[in-house]
Protein backbone atom coordinates (compact mmCIF):
# COMPACT_ATOMS: atom_id res chain seq x y z
CA UNK A 1 0.00 0.00 0.00
CA UNK A 2 1.09 3.47 -0.75
CA UNK A 3 0.18 5.30 2.82
CA UNK A 4 -3.10 5.96 1.54
CA UNK A 5 -5.94 4.93 2.61
CA UNK A 6 -9.54 5.04 1.42
CA UNK A 7 -13.28 3.75 3.06
CA UNK A 8 -15.29 1.62 2.33
CA UNK A 9 -13.87 0.26 -0.56
CA UNK A 10 -17.20 -0.63 -2.17
CA UNK A 11 -20.74 1.61 -1.40
CA UNK A 12 -24.17 1.10 -3.22
CA UNK A 13 -26.73 3.76 -2.69
CA UNK A 14 -29.57 4.82 -4.02
CA UNK A 15 -30.62 8.41 -5.54
CA UNK A 16 -31.78 9.81 -2.63
CA UNK A 17 -29.51 8.53 -0.17
CA UNK A 18 -26.45 11.07 1.81
CA UNK A 19 -22.96 8.83 2.47
CA UNK A 20 -19.51 10.14 2.81
CA UNK A 21 -16.06 8.90 1.06
CA UNK A 22 -12.93 9.09 3.47
CA UNK A 23 -9.27 9.65 2.73
CA UNK A 24 -6.72 9.52 4.86
CA UNK A 25 -2.38 9.71 4.38
CA UNK A 26 -0.39 8.84 6.70
CA UNK A 27 2.74 10.37 4.34
CA UNK A 28 3.06 14.15 5.90
CA UNK A 29 1.81 15.39 2.51
CA UNK A 30 0.48 18.99 2.16
CA UNK A 31 -1.78 18.71 -0.67
CA UNK A 32 -4.93 16.02 -1.06
CA UNK A 33 -6.90 15.39 -4.54
CA UNK A 34 -10.56 13.91 -5.10
CA UNK A 35 -10.45 12.09 -9.21
CA UNK A 36 -13.56 10.12 -10.46
CA UNK A 37 -12.33 7.33 -13.11
CA UNK A 38 -14.83 6.02 -15.44
CA UNK A 39 -14.39 3.18 -17.98
CA UNK A 40 -12.33 4.11 -21.08
CA UNK A 41 -12.17 7.79 -19.60
CA UNK A 42 -9.35 10.07 -18.85
CA UNK A 43 -8.95 10.23 -14.81
CA UNK A 44 -11.17 14.00 -13.71
CA UNK A 45 -9.86 15.92 -11.32
CA UNK A 46 -12.36 16.77 -9.04
CA UNK A 47 -10.90 18.77 -6.12
CA UNK A 48 -7.16 19.69 -5.22
CA UNK A 49 -6.55 20.91 -1.21
CA UNK A 50 -3.46 22.64 -0.35
CA UNK A 51 -2.93 22.70 3.71
CA UNK A 52 -6.81 22.59 3.92
CA UNK A 53 -7.68 25.13 1.72
CA UNK A 54 -9.31 23.96 -1.18
CA UNK A 55 -7.63 25.04 -4.51
CA UNK A 56 -9.52 23.31 -7.32
CA UNK A 57 -13.21 22.85 -8.00
CA UNK A 58 -12.77 21.31 -11.42
CA UNK A 59 -16.47 22.28 -12.75
CA UNK A 60 -17.79 19.46 -10.08
CA UNK A 61 -22.07 19.17 -9.52
CA UNK A 62 -22.87 20.44 -6.07
CA UNK A 63 -24.20 17.08 -4.92
CA UNK A 64 -20.21 16.32 -4.54
CA UNK A 65 -19.24 18.13 -1.38
CA UNK A 66 -15.58 17.97 -0.27
CA UNK A 67 -14.25 18.31 3.23
CA UNK A 68 -10.50 18.59 4.34
CA UNK A 69 -10.53 18.62 8.20
CA UNK A 70 -6.89 18.66 8.20
CA UNK A 71 -4.33 17.98 5.89
CA UNK A 72 -4.53 14.21 7.01
CA UNK A 73 -8.12 13.83 6.07
CA UNK A 74 -10.43 14.53 3.00
CA UNK A 75 -13.57 13.51 2.69
CA UNK A 76 -16.59 13.75 -0.58
CA UNK A 77 -19.71 14.11 0.77
CA UNK A 78 -22.38 12.91 -1.50
CA UNK A 79 -26.10 13.38 -2.05
CA UNK A 80 -28.64 12.86 -4.63
CA UNK A 81 -26.39 11.66 -6.97
CA UNK A 82 -27.41 9.60 -9.94
CA UNK A 83 -26.49 6.65 -11.70
CA UNK A 84 -24.04 8.44 -14.33
CA UNK A 85 -22.10 9.26 -11.57
CA UNK A 86 -21.50 5.16 -10.24
CA UNK A 87 -18.00 5.28 -10.90
CA UNK A 88 -14.20 4.74 -9.02
CA UNK A 89 -13.36 7.32 -6.83
CA UNK A 90 -9.94 7.65 -6.13
CA UNK A 91 -7.91 9.72 -3.55
CA UNK A 92 -4.57 10.93 -3.80
CA UNK A 93 -1.90 13.02 -1.90
CA UNK A 94 1.61 15.06 -2.87
CA UNK A 95 4.22 16.16 -0.70
CA UNK A 96 2.98 19.94 -1.79
CA UNK A 97 1.09 21.02 -4.41
CA UNK A 98 2.40 20.72 -7.89
CA UNK A 99 4.76 18.17 -6.22
CA UNK A 100 5.77 15.91 -9.33
CA UNK A 101 4.87 12.46 -7.70
CA UNK A 102 1.09 11.77 -6.25
CA UNK A 103 0.17 8.92 -4.28
CA UNK A 104 -3.23 6.91 -5.02
CA UNK A 105 -5.28 5.49 -2.68
CA UNK A 106 -6.96 2.24 -3.58
CA UNK A 107 -10.19 4.30 -4.41
CA UNK A 108 -14.06 3.52 -3.52
CA UNK A 109 -16.22 1.81 -5.98
CA UNK A 110 -19.21 3.64 -6.42
CA UNK A 111 -22.85 2.24 -7.65
CA UNK A 112 -26.01 4.31 -7.83
CA UNK A 113 -28.95 2.53 -8.48
CA UNK B 1 -5.12 23.18 -25.20
CA UNK B 2 -3.04 20.75 -22.81
CA UNK B 3 -3.70 17.30 -23.01
CA UNK B 4 -2.29 13.58 -23.51
CA UNK B 5 -3.32 10.94 -25.25
CA UNK B 6 -2.79 7.09 -25.42
CA UNK B 7 -4.05 6.20 -29.23
CA UNK B 8 -4.28 2.12 -27.70
CA UNK B 9 -7.06 0.76 -25.33
CA UNK B 10 -5.54 -2.48 -25.11
CA UNK B 11 -1.53 -3.81 -26.30
CA UNK B 12 -1.50 -7.80 -26.41
CA UNK B 13 2.46 -8.91 -26.00
CA UNK B 14 3.75 -12.37 -25.83
CA UNK B 15 6.19 -13.28 -22.72
CA UNK B 16 9.06 -12.28 -23.03
CA UNK B 17 8.67 -9.85 -26.03
CA UNK B 18 9.47 -6.31 -25.58
CA UNK B 19 6.52 -4.02 -25.14
CA UNK B 20 5.39 -0.49 -25.86
CA UNK B 21 2.65 1.59 -25.15
CA UNK B 22 2.27 5.00 -26.47
CA UNK B 23 1.77 8.40 -25.38
CA UNK B 24 1.45 11.60 -27.16
CA UNK B 25 1.00 15.24 -25.34
CA UNK B 26 0.36 18.37 -26.24
CA UNK B 27 1.67 21.23 -23.50
CA UNK B 28 2.97 24.68 -23.57
CA UNK B 29 6.44 24.92 -22.49
CA UNK B 30 8.78 22.70 -21.42
CA UNK B 31 6.70 19.12 -20.25
CA UNK B 32 6.97 16.80 -16.97
CA UNK B 33 5.56 13.70 -17.91
CA UNK B 34 4.45 10.57 -16.42
CA UNK B 35 3.72 7.45 -16.24
CA UNK B 36 1.23 4.92 -13.91
CA UNK B 37 0.26 1.61 -13.52
CA UNK B 38 -2.92 0.50 -11.98
CA UNK B 39 -3.08 -3.26 -11.25
CA UNK B 40 -6.99 -4.58 -10.39
CA UNK B 41 -8.87 -3.30 -7.38
CA UNK B 42 -5.89 -0.58 -6.55
CA UNK B 43 -4.60 2.62 -7.07
CA UNK B 44 -2.52 4.14 -9.64
CA UNK B 45 0.86 3.84 -8.70
CA UNK B 46 3.75 5.92 -9.46
CA UNK B 47 6.14 4.07 -12.38
CA UNK B 48 8.37 6.64 -13.55
CA UNK B 49 8.67 10.72 -14.64
CA UNK B 50 10.91 12.79 -17.17
CA UNK B 51 11.66 16.10 -15.85
CA UNK B 52 14.66 17.17 -18.07
CA UNK B 53 17.96 15.35 -18.79
CA UNK B 54 18.43 11.83 -20.79
CA UNK B 55 15.59 11.24 -22.89
CA UNK B 56 15.47 7.71 -21.65
CA UNK B 57 14.11 7.20 -18.04
CA UNK B 58 14.18 4.27 -16.08
CA UNK B 59 11.46 3.10 -13.53
CA UNK B 60 10.18 0.54 -11.48
CA UNK B 61 9.93 -3.28 -12.33
CA UNK B 62 12.08 -2.76 -15.26
CA UNK B 63 10.16 -0.27 -17.30
CA UNK B 64 11.35 2.52 -18.97
CA UNK B 65 10.04 5.49 -21.68
CA UNK B 66 11.63 7.60 -24.09
CA UNK B 67 10.77 11.56 -24.42
CA UNK B 68 10.95 12.13 -27.99
CA UNK B 69 10.12 16.11 -28.15
CA UNK B 70 10.40 16.39 -32.03
CA UNK B 71 7.20 13.78 -32.14
CA UNK B 72 5.80 14.89 -28.67
CA UNK B 73 5.98 11.54 -27.22
CA UNK B 74 6.53 9.66 -24.31
CA UNK B 75 6.63 5.81 -24.90
CA UNK B 76 6.89 3.25 -22.44
CA UNK B 77 8.67 0.32 -23.07
CA UNK B 78 10.16 -3.01 -21.57
CA UNK B 79 12.61 -5.59 -23.19
CA UNK B 80 10.95 -8.41 -21.89
CA UNK B 81 7.54 -8.68 -20.74
CA UNK B 82 5.86 -10.67 -18.00
CA UNK B 83 2.31 -11.90 -17.91
CA UNK B 84 2.75 -9.74 -14.43
CA UNK B 85 2.92 -6.58 -16.16
CA UNK B 86 -0.53 -7.05 -17.16
CA UNK B 87 -2.42 -3.92 -16.04
CA UNK B 88 -3.83 -0.63 -16.98
CA UNK B 89 -0.92 1.95 -17.82
CA UNK B 90 -1.61 5.94 -17.05
CA UNK B 91 0.35 8.40 -18.84
CA UNK B 92 0.03 11.96 -17.47
CA UNK B 93 1.40 15.67 -18.01
CA UNK B 94 1.90 18.12 -15.41
CA UNK B 95 0.21 21.86 -16.71
CA UNK B 96 0.29 24.90 -15.34
CA UNK B 97 -2.61 27.12 -14.63
CA UNK B 98 -3.80 30.29 -13.32
CA UNK B 99 -0.84 32.28 -14.48
CA UNK B 100 1.64 29.52 -13.87
CA UNK B 101 0.71 29.60 -10.33
CA UNK B 102 -0.90 26.55 -9.59
CA UNK B 103 -0.21 23.25 -11.25
CA UNK B 104 -2.15 19.91 -12.14
CA UNK B 105 -1.90 16.71 -13.78
CA UNK B 106 -3.64 15.35 -16.77
CA UNK B 107 -3.83 11.80 -17.35
CA UNK B 108 -5.23 9.97 -20.70
CA UNK B 109 -7.32 7.62 -20.93
CA UNK B 110 -5.48 4.84 -19.94
CA UNK B 111 -4.07 1.28 -22.13
CA UNK B 112 -4.80 -1.83 -20.98
CA UNK B 113 -2.04 -4.07 -21.50
CA UNK B 114 -2.27 -7.44 -21.75
CA UNK B 115 0.42 -9.99 -21.04
CA UNK B 116 0.34 -13.86 -22.35
CA UNK B 117 2.04 -16.57 -21.30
Amino acid sequence: ETGVTQTPRHLVMGMTNKKSLKCEQHLGHNAMYWYKQSAKKPLELMFVYSLEERVENNSVPSRFSPECPNSSHLFLHLHTLQPEDSALYLCASSQQLGANEQFFGPGTRLTVL
Amino acid sequence: AQSVAQPEDQVNVAEGNPLTVKCTYSVSGNPYLFWYVQYPNRGLQFLLKYITGDNLVKGSYGFEAEFNKSQTSFHLKKPSALVSDSALYFCAVRVTYRGDSSYKLIFGSGTRLLVRP
